[in-house]
């Protein structure tokens, strides 16, 4: 079974300041980590990816997150918020599942960029 | 451009009527994926297809039912609709066999029942 949390539904920072968005995940076997990025009226996006290559992941717009499995954390940051960065984050965990891709998604975080 | 593509982009229509949703995934990839988004629901998982055969099931209410044809499209048919079943409903592909293959998603089909 694997299963994923995001702590606060809605997360507001200044425009400038660090961006922290929390997961957690579960799984019996190491899992394959994403993050996606939702802007109005449009699908998720891939943020950026764990694949066990590097605990450190670098994505697209200066986001990253590290993978710790020792806390089996996998939080979102980026260390200055920017008005584009307005959206909804969706963590997500991957796992092979009897010979294909099984994924599950969190519930989603909203993040607010104040001026 | 994530390469799916999803028709219609906007559905309105009555309650108690059936509409189809259509998928084309990105080029090369084997799964598809349908999820209903909401605002009090968040992102629902429906269900996924494989290379033509379901492989998962998720909160799908027995009045919606999907199929994945020889051509790896994919059909999302809602009936009987209700108010409560006005959503974005998005379609995801990946190449499937592999864990490490991210979701590409579309843009969604926008329903509205009224």
């Amino acid at each position: 079974a694997q299963s994923v949390t995001q702590l606060g539904s809605h997360v507001s920072v200044s425009e400038g300041a660090l961006v922290l968005l929390r997961c957690n995940y579960s799984s019996s076997v190491p899992p394959y980590l994403f993050w996606y990025v939702q802007y109005p009226n449009q699908g998720l996006q891939l943020l950026l990816k764990y694949t066990s290559a590097a605990t450190l992941v670098k994505g697209i717009n200066g986001f990253e997150a590290e993978f710790k499995k020792s806390e089996t954390s996998f939080h979102l940051t980026k260390p200055s918020a920017h008005m584009s960065d307005a959206a909804e984050y969706f963590c997500a965990v991957s796992r092979n599942s009897g010979g294909y891709q099984k994924v599950t998604f969190g519930t989603g975080t909203k993040l607010q960029v104040i001026p | 451009d994530s390469g799916v593509t999803q028709t219609p982009k906007h559905l309105i229509t009555a309650t108690g009527q059936r509409v189809t949703l259509r998928c084309s995934p990105r080029s090369g990839d084997l799964s598809v994926y349908w999820y209903q988004q909401s605002l009090d629901q968040g992102l629902q998982f429906l269900i996924q297809y494989y290379n033509g055969e379901e492989r998962a099931k998720g909160n799908i209410l027995e009045r919606f039912s999907a199929q994945q044809f020889p051509d790896l499209h994919s059909e999302l048919n809602l009936s009987s609709l209700e108010l409560g079943d006005s959503a974005l409903y998005f379609c995801a592909s990946s190449q499937g066999g592999l864990s490490s293959s991210p979701l590409h998603f579309g843009n969604g089909t926008r329903l509205t029942v009224t």
